[in-house]
Protein backbone atom coordinates (compact mmCIF):
# COMPACT_ATOMS: atom_id res chain seq x y z
CA UNK A 1 0.00 0.00 0.00
CA UNK A 2 1.38 3.47 -0.62
CA UNK A 3 2.06 5.53 2.13
CA UNK A 4 3.43 8.44 3.31
CA UNK A 5 4.83 9.14 7.30
CA UNK A 6 5.85 11.96 8.38
CA UNK A 7 7.05 12.49 12.22
CA UNK A 8 7.19 14.18 14.66
CA UNK A 9 3.54 15.47 14.12
CA UNK A 10 4.25 18.85 16.26
CA UNK A 11 7.18 20.70 16.89
CA UNK A 12 7.74 23.60 18.94
CA UNK A 13 10.84 25.23 18.44
CA UNK A 14 13.32 28.17 19.76
CA UNK A 15 13.94 30.97 17.38
CA UNK A 16 17.27 30.75 16.05
CA UNK A 17 17.71 27.17 16.14
CA UNK A 18 17.36 24.50 13.72
CA UNK A 19 15.29 21.50 13.59
CA UNK A 20 14.82 18.22 11.04
CA UNK A 21 11.60 16.71 10.06
CA UNK A 22 11.09 13.49 8.85
CA UNK A 23 9.01 11.69 6.09
CA UNK A 24 9.05 7.94 5.46
CA UNK A 25 6.97 6.58 2.36
CA UNK A 26 6.23 3.25 0.94
CA UNK A 27 5.34 4.62 -2.68
CA UNK A 28 6.56 2.33 -5.52
CA UNK A 29 6.93 2.82 -8.22
CA UNK A 30 8.96 6.20 -7.09
CA UNK A 31 8.96 8.97 -9.33
CA UNK A 32 9.43 12.02 -6.81
CA UNK A 33 9.32 13.46 -3.16
CA UNK A 34 8.08 17.07 -2.74
CA UNK A 35 8.00 19.18 0.48
CA UNK A 36 5.40 21.96 0.92
CA UNK A 37 5.00 24.65 3.71
CA UNK A 38 1.33 25.43 4.63
CA UNK A 39 0.57 28.16 6.79
CA UNK A 40 -2.67 28.08 8.46
CA UNK A 41 -5.71 28.71 6.50
CA UNK A 42 -3.58 28.81 3.21
CA UNK A 43 -2.93 26.81 0.49
CA UNK A 44 0.34 24.45 0.32
CA UNK A 45 3.74 25.85 -1.58
CA UNK A 46 6.23 24.01 -2.70
CA UNK A 47 10.12 24.39 -1.33
CA UNK A 48 11.59 21.33 -3.02
CA UNK A 49 11.19 18.15 -5.47
CA UNK A 50 13.54 16.08 -5.34
CA UNK A 51 14.18 12.99 -8.37
CA UNK A 52 15.35 9.55 -7.49
CA UNK A 53 18.87 10.62 -8.40
CA UNK A 54 19.06 13.36 -5.78
CA UNK A 55 20.10 13.37 -2.51
CA UNK A 56 20.41 16.71 -1.18
CA UNK A 57 17.83 20.04 -2.62
CA UNK A 58 18.45 23.13 -1.04
CA UNK A 59 16.18 26.34 -0.76
CA UNK A 60 17.26 28.93 1.03
CA UNK A 61 17.32 28.22 4.37
CA UNK A 62 15.29 24.76 3.70
CA UNK A 63 17.79 21.58 2.98
CA UNK A 64 15.79 18.76 1.88
CA UNK A 65 17.97 15.30 1.91
CA UNK A 66 16.69 11.79 0.14
CA UNK A 67 17.72 8.23 0.80
CA UNK A 68 15.52 6.32 -2.15
CA UNK A 69 17.16 3.06 -0.52
CA UNK A 70 15.58 3.36 2.97
CA UNK A 71 12.86 5.79 1.17
CA UNK A 72 13.16 8.08 3.86
CA UNK A 73 13.58 12.06 3.34
CA UNK A 74 14.36 14.39 5.58
CA UNK A 75 13.73 18.35 5.54
CA UNK A 76 16.40 20.61 7.54
CA UNK A 77 15.87 23.96 8.78
CA UNK A 78 18.59 26.12 9.54
CA UNK A 79 18.42 29.45 12.15
CA UNK A 80 14.60 29.37 12.40
CA UNK A 81 12.66 32.47 12.38
CA UNK A 82 9.04 32.97 13.58
CA UNK A 83 7.71 32.82 9.63
CA UNK A 84 8.75 29.66 9.34
CA UNK A 85 5.27 28.33 12.00
CA UNK A 86 3.58 26.39 9.20
CA UNK A 87 2.55 22.77 8.80
CA UNK A 88 5.13 20.57 6.57
CA UNK A 89 3.67 18.22 4.26
CA UNK A 90 5.83 15.89 2.58
CA UNK A 91 4.19 14.43 -1.10
CA UNK A 92 5.67 11.58 -2.99
CA UNK A 93 4.57 10.94 -6.76
CA UNK A 94 4.48 7.27 -8.12
CA UNK A 95 5.28 7.19 -11.74
CA UNK A 96 1.97 5.43 -12.50
CA UNK A 97 -1.82 6.73 -12.02
CA UNK A 98 -3.74 10.16 -12.86
CA UNK A 99 -4.16 10.33 -9.03
CA UNK A 100 0.03 9.54 -8.20
CA UNK A 101 0.64 12.02 -5.58
CA UNK A 102 0.64 10.70 -1.72
CA UNK A 103 0.50 12.88 0.88
CA UNK A 104 1.37 12.95 4.63
CA UNK A 105 -0.41 14.53 6.89
CA UNK A 106 2.29 17.44 7.91
CA UNK A 107 4.43 18.17 10.89
CA UNK A 108 3.20 21.31 12.59
CA UNK A 109 6.12 23.34 13.37
CA UNK A 110 5.62 26.17 16.23
CA UNK A 111 8.80 28.41 16.50
CA UNK A 112 9.07 30.76 19.89
CA UNK A 113 10.82 33.61 20.41
CA UNK B 1 -1.16 37.60 -10.01
CA UNK B 2 -0.81 34.41 -12.27
CA UNK B 3 -1.39 31.69 -9.83
CA UNK B 4 -4.07 29.36 -8.78
CA UNK B 5 -6.91 31.31 -7.72
CA UNK B 6 -10.09 30.07 -5.95
CA UNK B 7 -13.68 31.55 -5.03
CA UNK B 8 -15.24 32.02 -2.64
CA UNK B 9 -11.63 32.06 0.36
CA UNK B 10 -14.84 31.08 3.18
CA UNK B 11 -18.57 29.83 2.82
CA UNK B 12 -20.83 29.12 5.62
CA UNK B 13 -24.34 27.54 4.69
CA UNK B 14 -26.86 25.65 6.18
CA UNK B 15 -27.19 21.54 5.96
CA UNK B 16 -29.10 20.81 3.50
CA UNK B 17 -28.27 23.68 1.17
CA UNK B 18 -25.90 23.57 -2.29
CA UNK B 19 -22.64 25.35 -2.64
CA UNK B 20 -20.18 25.66 -5.56
CA UNK B 21 -16.58 26.75 -5.56
CA UNK B 22 -14.64 27.49 -8.63
CA UNK B 23 -10.97 27.07 -9.34
CA UNK B 24 -9.09 29.12 -11.92
CA UNK B 25 -5.67 27.57 -13.02
CA UNK B 26 -2.20 28.73 -14.15
CA UNK B 27 -3.03 29.72 -17.72
CA UNK B 28 -0.76 27.18 -19.62
CA UNK B 29 -1.54 24.22 -17.19
CA UNK B 30 -4.52 21.74 -18.54
CA UNK B 31 -4.13 19.17 -15.53
CA UNK B 32 -5.93 20.01 -12.24
CA UNK B 33 -6.97 18.67 -9.38
CA UNK B 34 -9.54 19.36 -6.35
CA UNK B 35 -8.57 17.99 -2.95
CA UNK B 36 -10.35 18.09 0.80
CA UNK B 37 -8.67 19.07 3.42
CA UNK B 38 -10.00 18.96 6.93
CA UNK B 39 -7.95 19.81 10.32
CA UNK B 40 -4.51 18.38 11.12
CA UNK B 41 -4.55 16.10 7.83
CA UNK B 42 -2.80 16.02 4.40
CA UNK B 43 -4.79 17.00 1.39
CA UNK B 44 -7.12 13.92 0.33
CA UNK B 45 -7.70 13.57 -3.62
CA UNK B 46 -11.00 14.32 -4.83
CA UNK B 47 -10.55 14.65 -8.60
CA UNK B 48 -8.26 15.30 -11.70
CA UNK B 49 -8.90 16.83 -14.93
CA UNK B 50 -6.91 16.87 -17.70
CA UNK B 51 -7.76 20.11 -20.22
CA UNK B 52 -11.57 19.17 -19.75
CA UNK B 53 -11.63 15.83 -18.65
CA UNK B 54 -11.97 13.96 -15.92
CA UNK B 55 -9.81 11.23 -15.83
CA UNK B 56 -10.42 10.54 -12.64
CA UNK B 57 -12.74 10.42 -9.47
CA UNK B 58 -12.09 9.21 -5.76
CA UNK B 59 -14.15 7.61 -3.72
CA UNK B 60 -14.72 10.39 -1.57
CA UNK B 61 -16.52 11.89 -4.38
CA UNK B 62 -19.97 11.66 -3.33
CA UNK B 63 -23.05 11.25 -5.58
CA UNK B 64 -23.88 14.66 -4.12
CA UNK B 65 -20.03 16.28 -5.06
CA UNK B 66 -19.63 17.16 -9.26
CA UNK B 67 -16.94 18.84 -10.77
CA UNK B 68 -16.51 20.01 -14.38
CA UNK B 69 -14.03 22.18 -16.34
CA UNK B 70 -15.75 23.35 -19.33
CA UNK B 71 -13.24 23.96 -22.34
CA UNK B 72 -10.50 22.94 -20.11
CA UNK B 73 -10.30 26.58 -18.50
CA UNK B 74 -11.55 27.08 -15.55
CA UNK B 75 -13.33 24.28 -12.93
CA UNK B 76 -16.53 23.99 -10.65
CA UNK B 77 -16.77 21.92 -8.06
CA UNK B 78 -20.18 21.56 -6.41
CA UNK B 79 -21.70 20.21 -3.04
CA UNK B 80 -25.58 19.46 -3.28
CA UNK B 81 -27.51 18.75 -0.05
CA UNK B 82 -24.42 19.50 2.20
CA UNK B 83 -23.53 18.00 5.24
CA UNK B 84 -21.86 18.87 8.63
CA UNK B 85 -19.04 16.41 7.56
CA UNK B 86 -19.08 18.08 4.02
CA UNK B 87 -16.99 21.01 6.70
CA UNK B 88 -13.25 21.28 5.42
CA UNK B 89 -10.82 23.06 2.91
CA UNK B 90 -11.07 22.39 -0.45
CA UNK B 91 -8.16 22.95 -2.34
CA UNK B 92 -7.75 23.20 -5.93
CA UNK B 93 -4.02 22.55 -7.81
CA UNK B 94 -2.63 22.83 -11.13
CA UNK B 95 0.61 21.55 -13.05
CA UNK B 96 1.39 21.80 -16.81
CA UNK B 97 2.43 18.16 -16.72
CA UNK B 98 1.66 14.57 -14.82
CA UNK B 99 5.16 14.87 -13.09
CA UNK B 100 5.48 18.69 -13.05
CA UNK B 101 5.25 20.92 -9.74
CA UNK B 102 1.52 21.41 -8.56
CA UNK B 103 0.72 25.06 -8.10
CA UNK B 104 -1.97 25.15 -4.58
CA UNK B 105 -4.72 28.36 -4.47
CA UNK B 106 -5.55 29.63 -1.46
CA UNK B 107 -8.23 26.76 -1.00
CA UNK B 108 -11.86 27.26 0.09
CA UNK B 109 -13.00 27.03 3.10
CA UNK B 110 -16.48 25.65 3.36
CA UNK B 111 -18.55 25.31 7.20
CA UNK B 112 -21.87 23.56 6.97
CA UNK B 113 -24.13 24.67 10.20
Amino acid sequence: KNQVEQSPQSLIILEGKNCTLQCNYTVSPFSNLRWYKQDTGRGPVSLTIMTFSENTKSNGRYTATLDADTKQSSLHITASQLSDSASYICVVSAETGANNLFFGTGTRLTVIP
Amino acid sequence: DTGVSQDPRHKITKRGQNVTFRCDPISEHNRLYWYRQTLGQGPEFLTYFQNEAQLEKSRLLSDRFSAERPKGSFSTLEIQRTEQGDSAMYLCASSSYVMGELFFGEGSRLTVL
